[in-house]
This record gives structure tokens, C-alpha cells and sequence, in this order.
């Protein structure tokens, strides 16, 4: 069974630029979520999905983030423009519907802004 | 919001050394899990306890929910090199039902 994909493993990029940090959840998972993890804040949910709709994005940072899925099997999240303290580990999730589902992640972008 | 705590972020032992730690919250959860991360490595589900007084167990790992349903904790007999990383409790909170991380602590062993 192939696991969650997460595209790119990395990413070094200056800031100013637009980052799109891409996922493909577990076929017939319904659920997608996106965190971002660091040394300081830990694992933080930034968004999650539910049947390819937005239930809480209470998490995102700013308006500089944004995150889309436009069917079952791709999710993007970008950032633009990005700024250093937007480095961080970003990984991608997804699991059945419910809260007492397990999350299968996937191997995170590590993601530099120079 | 509610949070899951989980402290102290950092725990060192001797191999062979059993190793504890706990998951606390100050509201009664409706279930927790515990996941293991490797160092350079994502979180991976371990396991999900549910009932009160809950104990589960996985070769030297053991699981179990507090009876009042606020806390948890993880016990490894006998620490294995294969053990370092950093385990995290998650639990539902909110009124969106999102999975909350703890901080994690991470345990490193010395061989």
C-alpha cells in the first residue's frame, strides 16, 4: 500500500518566493490534514479537510498561506510570499472520518527560506 | 483551547532502563493515541486507547488511560537503542473535533 506522498522532500528557496508544497493522501482516505513542525512550537494542525472541504483552517498562520484541494487525491499548500521564520519540517496527513481515526502521515517537506 | 501536556520534553536513559512518561489534560478526552516519531522521520500511530482504566500493550511498550479519562502514560520495560525518538500523545479537542498534539518528549538511550 503506498503511503501518504508529500512533494517536494525539500525545499531551499529565498524568501519573496511562492512555495507550493504538494500531498497525496491514502486512496480512500477522507480526511487530509496539514501540519507544520518545529523545534520551538512543535507539531501544529495549520488546516484540515473533510471530503476535499475546509473544516478548520483556525490554524493557518496568515493570509500569506493558503491551502486547496480540488479532489480526493491532491492537496496543495502554498505560502506566498514566504519569509524565514516560515522554515519548518510541513507534513501531510490523512485518515478515515473521525476523530478517533488514526493519522498516517506522510514524509514531510523540509522547507528552508533563505 | 484544551491542550494535551506532556512534560518534560526531554528524558535521557540508561539502555535497559525503564522509561515512563505521562499525558495530561484538565478535561475529561473521549479517547487519546500515542504516536512515535524517529529522529528525521514522521510521526507514526502506535496506539489508541479509548475506555477508562485502558491497558494495552505492545511487546515492551505499555499503554494505559487514566480512569478518570484526563491523563495516560506510556511505559517501555528495559529501553532499547531502537526506542529514541519522540512520543507524542494526541488527543480530539475543540469543537471541530481536531486531533490535538502534545509536545512531545523525546527519549534518547545510551547504549
Amino acid at each position: 500500500d503506498a503511503g501518504v506522498i508529500q512533494s517536494p522532500r525539500h525545499e531551499v528557496t529565498e524568501m519573496g518566493q511562492e512555495v507550493t508544497l504538494r500531498c497525496k493522501p491514502i486512496s480512500g482516505h477522507n480526511s487530509l490534514f496539514w501540519y507544520r513542525q518545529t523545534m520551538m512550537r512543535g507539531l501544529e494542525l495549520l488546516i484540515y479537510f473533510n471530503n476535499n472541504v475546509p473544516i478548520d483552517d483556525s490554524g493557518m498562520p496568515e493570509d500569506r498561506f493558503s491551502a486547496k484541494m480540488p479532489n480526493a487525491s491532491f492537496s496543495t499548500l502554498k505560502i506566498q510570499p514566504s519569509e524565514p521564520r516560515d522554515s519548518a519540517v510541513y507534513f501531510c496527513a490523512s485518515s478515515w472520518t473521525g476523530s478517533n481515526q488514526p493519522q498516517h502521515f506522510g514524509d514531510g517537506t523540509r522547507l528552508s527560506i533563505l | 483551547g484544551q491542550q494535551v501536556m506532556q512534560i518534560p520534553q526531554y528524558q535521557h536513559v540508561q539502555e535497559g532502563e525503564d522509561f515512563t512518561t505521562y499525558c495530561n489534560s484538565s478535561t475529561t478526552l473521549s479517547n487519546i493515541q500515542w504516536y512515535k516519531q524517529r529522529p528525521g522521520g514522521h510521526p507514526v500511530f502506535l496506539i489508541q486507547l479509548v475506555k477508562s482504566g485502558e491497558v494495552k500493550k505492545q511487546k515492551r511498550l505499555t499503554f494505559q488511560f487514566g480512569e478518570a479519562k484526563k491523563n495516560s502514560s506510556l511505559h517501555i520495560t528495559a529501553t532499547q537503542t531502537t526506542d529514541v525518538g519522540t512520543y507524542f500523545c494526541a488527543a480530539v479537542t475543540g469543537a471541530n473535533s481536531k486531533l490535538t498534539f502534545g509536545k512531545g518528549i523525546t527519549l534518547s538511550v545510551r547504549p
